[in-house]
């Protein structure tokens, strides 16, 4: 099984400002296998990222997602205020387990 | 609109039982591969167990195999996840997620249902 590590656990940033989040893949994943996900709280995740950097419907332009291999990161251009949440990356295939990481907040400065 | 309600939680005794439900709508339902993840309070997101759109094939996670047991119905659009021999641990929200078509990723998820196992 695939254990993936987000770093940091937590980051200040404030609105405008650009965010990069990190997901390391204890051994090689396909990049066509790392998603990353919002969450709010009291909400259920939200899909952003699937394919390692392909956008979900609807998901802002401001977000985007690089990476191959076992490095893998989440990138927000500039902060709009709804954007601070706990974001997880997550290894999927096309059979389970599936993997999550342990997940980065992002928290307002 | 793809919309996934899920429901079925409540408080139960340790060494109990329960039965989740998720409702789904706005898509075809049999073309597509379902999963529970749980959410501990304050923790992270862990995935539970899935199962192919026949429902031919199950998965689970280590830490709920031999005690849970998930299926499908298609002709209700309904996906299940019957819990036995519940441990505080278990204690979560339970959301169901659709593949999209496979085993990920997930979207979209229902909003989750409370399982909390104490007594």
């Amino acid at each position: 099984e695939v254990v993936l590590t987000q770093s940091p656990g937590t980051l200040s940033l404030s609105p405008g400002e650009r965010a990069t989040l990190s997901c390391r893949a204890s051994q090689s994943v396909s990049s066509r296998s790392l998603a990353w996900y919002q969450q709010k709280p009291g909400q259920a995740p939200r899909l952003l990222i699937y394919g390692a950097s392909s956008r979900a419907t609807g998901i802002p332009d401001r977000f985007s997602g690089s990476g191959s291999g076992t490095d893998f990161t989440l990138t927000i251009s500039r902060l709009e205020p709804e954007d601070f949440a706990v974001y997880y990356c997550q290894q999927y295939g096309s059979s389970p387990p599936v993997s999550f990481g342990q997940g980065t907040k992002l928290e307002i400065k | 609109e793809v919309q996934l309600v899920e429901s079925g939680g409540g408080l139960v005794q340790p060494g109990g039982s329960l039965r989740l439900s998720c409702v789904a709508s706005g898509f075809t339902f049999s073309n597509y591969a379902m999963s529970w993840v749980r959410q501990a309070a304050g923790r992270g997101l862990e995935w539970v167990s899935a199962i192919s759109g026949s429902g031919g094939s199950t998965y689970y996670a280590d830490s709920v195999k031999g005690r849970f047991n998930i299926s499908r119905d298609n002709s209700k659009n309904t996906l299940y996840l019957q819990m036995n021999s519940l441990r505080a641990e278990d204690t979560a929200v339970y959301y169901c997620a659709k593949g999209t078509p496979l085993y990920g990723p997930f979207d979209p998820w229902g909003q989750g249902t409370l399982v909390t196992v104490s007594s």
